[in-house]
Order: structure tokens, then sequence, then C-alpha cells
């Protein structure tokens, strides 16, 4: 079936640093893509979203890059902040109405 | 504007027990979905709303689970009876496009 994975599980980075979060999808098929964020007892929040037409996407403080040839995504957060720090889940969306997500990357950010 | 809606926020019972859970979507959105989250995972599809039809219900327990969309605005979903295994949070989202998904906060669901 489809599957969107994460590749590490936790990340932890220096308040100001850039944070990278990495998703490799298994459906070449998958045309459309969208990054979440989930802070604890609350529901995914919409971040940014890429279209397979497209490798790159920015948004404020947030790049989107997708390499269709090895089936990969990732997020970029320039200069990360305490408010950042939640779960970050990607999400494909392949042909048809069904998205399906990663387990999610626990960004902490360390003041 | 207000957010999708969801209620309770969080419910315990003990198994064979049953259960309802209610999502008013964001005004206008046609497309509504409900996803079950295990801790520690990301959410999975259970069913997709286009208005008061089912687009997908494939990943729907349909021997305990129920899911419905009168008047194509409001849902509920029923887990009738429930098992230990459905203890999880259970997520609303709706859709105007059916691509950028807004997500309420959940109903966390303890099954004893």
């Amino acid at each position: 079936g489809e599957s969107v994975g994460l590749h590490l599980p936790t990340l932890s980075v220096q308040e100001g640093d850039n944070s990278i979060i990495n998703c490799a999808y298994s459906n070449s098929a998958s045309d459309y893509f969208i990054w979440y964020k989930q802070e604890s007892g609350k529901g995914p929040q919409f971040i940014i979203d890429i279209r397979s037409n497209m490798d790159k996407r920015q948004g404020q403080r947030v790049t989107v890059l997708l390499n269709k040839t090895v089936k990969h995504l990732s997020l970029q957060i320039a200069a990360t902040q305490p408010g950042d720090s939640a779960v970050y889940f990607c999400a494909g969306l392949s042909g048809g109405n069904q998205f399906y997500f990663g387990t999610g990357t626990s960004l902490t950010v360390i003041p | 504007e207000a957010g999708v809606a969801q209620s309770p926020r969080y419910k315990i019972i003990e198994k064979r027990q049953s259960v309802a859970f209610w999502c008013n979507p964001i005004s206008g959105h046609a497309t509504l979905y409900w996803y079950q989250q295990i801790l520690g995972q990301g959410p999975k599809l259970l069913i997709q709303f286009q208005n008061n039809g089912v687009v997908d219900d494939s990943q729907l327990p349909k021997d305990r689970f129920s899911a419905e969309r009168l008047k194509g605005v409001d849902s509920t979903l029923k887990i009738q009876p429930a098992k230990l295994e459905d203890s999880a949070v259970y997520l609303c989202a709706s859709s105007f496009s059916g691509y950028e998904q807004y997500f309420g906060p959940g109903t966390r669901l303890t099954v004893t």
C-alpha cells in the first residue's frame, strides 16, 4: 500500500539554527504533499504544500523541497524558535482523495 | 473564521460500551474526514465524505464503526462496541478544495 515515512523520529536543534526534516514516500504517482505541525493536545496544522510539478516552495521561514527521482521531500525551517517545537508530519496524496501520513518527527528546540 | 469543532474532547469508556463523537466542519467545506491517530503514529483516514455522500471508507472497521453526515454539514462517528485497541485520538478535518485540510482539536478516547 501507500506509505510515507520520516527518516528520524526525533530531532533536537539549537534555537536560531536551521532545521531539516526529511520524508520518503513509496508511490511515484503521488502528486501532492503537505507538511503538518502538531502540538501536544491539538490537531495537525497545515504548514506548507507542494505539487509534484514543483521542486521547491517557500513560505514564511519554511521551505519544502521535493525530489521525485528518489521520492523524497524535506521541510526546512529557518532560524528555529522554541515555538517550533512540535511533531511534524508529511502527508502524500496519490491520484485520488486519500492522504497517507507518515509517523512524524518530534522536533525539540533547545533555548 | 471559526475552525473545526469537535466534542467531547475526552472520553473514557469500558470495553464493549458505545461512544459517539461529533464534528462541525468549517462553514462551506464540502469535504469532511475522520481520522484515527494512535499514540506515536500519524493520522489514519477512517472515512471521507463529500457533502453527505461517502467517498472513501475502505479503512473503516465497519463491524463496529459507523459514521454519518446528515444534511452535508455536521458529522458523527460511532463505535459500538469499543475495544481496547480503539484507544486513540479521533480527528475530524474539513476541506474546501479536497487538498488543504483543516483539523479540529480531536477527541481523546480511552477504552479500559
